[in-house]
């Protein structure tokens, strides 16, 4: 199984700043046929279920703010939230989709207001 | 508007069962590519089981003959029936569709935790 790693597991970032994640899969996630990465991030609020914020490594979802994006290839990520709002105080998780089942998330980053 | 409403988990011996059930709205479950992910207390989430639109199902090795994934098509219902229950099985356990056979989760219900102890 492909093994995903966040790093760090939780940061605290003042309002207004950048927050950076990092996401590692044990093996590359960029299907060489369509050159695509198979990467997605979900934000989990307090109390709530996940929410699919960026597929494709890069795509945002319809409606989450521009202030998230995605980047990186092959087998490392990082979800960047350029100034950190009081409402992204949340646990973010990576999930590879590479392979058939299973598919595997990271352990999730905790993003705090410093 | 699509919704998922999971319901069924509790307190549970460990040896013991329970099935978990999701009522799904905006989406035919029948067509659709389900799945069950749960998420220990303080953890981060594990992908536990899948029913793709054809009938084929997946499960992850922790599960693997443990659990069972099903659906009520007349109901527009997931189910997934849990056996053989182990403390380390205690988690919320979410209900979430991929639009597609991807293996993206679009929409996730609220959960419902279990809870196995003696």
């Amino acid at each position: 199984d492909i093994v995903v790693t966040q790093s760090p597991d939780s940061l605290a970032v003042s309002l207004g700043e950048r927050a950076t994640i990092n996401c590692k899969s044990s093996q590359s996630v960029l299907y060489s046929s369509n050159n695509k990465n198979y990467l997605a991030w979900y934000q989990q609020r307090p109390g709530e279920p996940p929410k699919l914020l960026i597929s494709w490594a890069s795509t945002r979802e319809s409606g989450v703010p521009d202030r998230f994006s995605g980047s990186g290839s092959g087998t490392d990520f990082t979800l960047t939230i350029s100034s950190l709002q009081a409402e992204d105080v949340a646990v973010y998780h990576c999930q590879q989709y590479y392979t058939t089942p299973p598919w595997t998330f990271g352990q999730g980053t905790k993003v705090e207001i410093k | 508007e699509v919704q998922l409403v999971e319901s069924g988990g509790g307190l549970i011996h460990p040896g013991g069962s329970l099935r978990l059930s999701c009522v799904v709205s905006g989406f035919t479950v029948s067509s659709s590519y389900m799945s069950w992910v749960r998420q220990a207390p303080g953890k981060g989430l594990e992908w536990v089981s899948a029913l793709y639109a054809d009938g084929s199902t997946y499960y992850a090795d922790s599960v693997k003959g443990r659990f069972t994934i099903s659906r009520d098509n007349s109901k527009n219902t997931l189910y997934l029936q849990m056996n053989s229950l182990r403390a380390e099985d205690t988690a919320a356990f979410y209900c979430a569709i991929s639009s597609s056979w991807t293996g993206i989760f679009d929409y996730w219900g609220q959960g419902t935790l279990v809870t196995v102890s003696s």
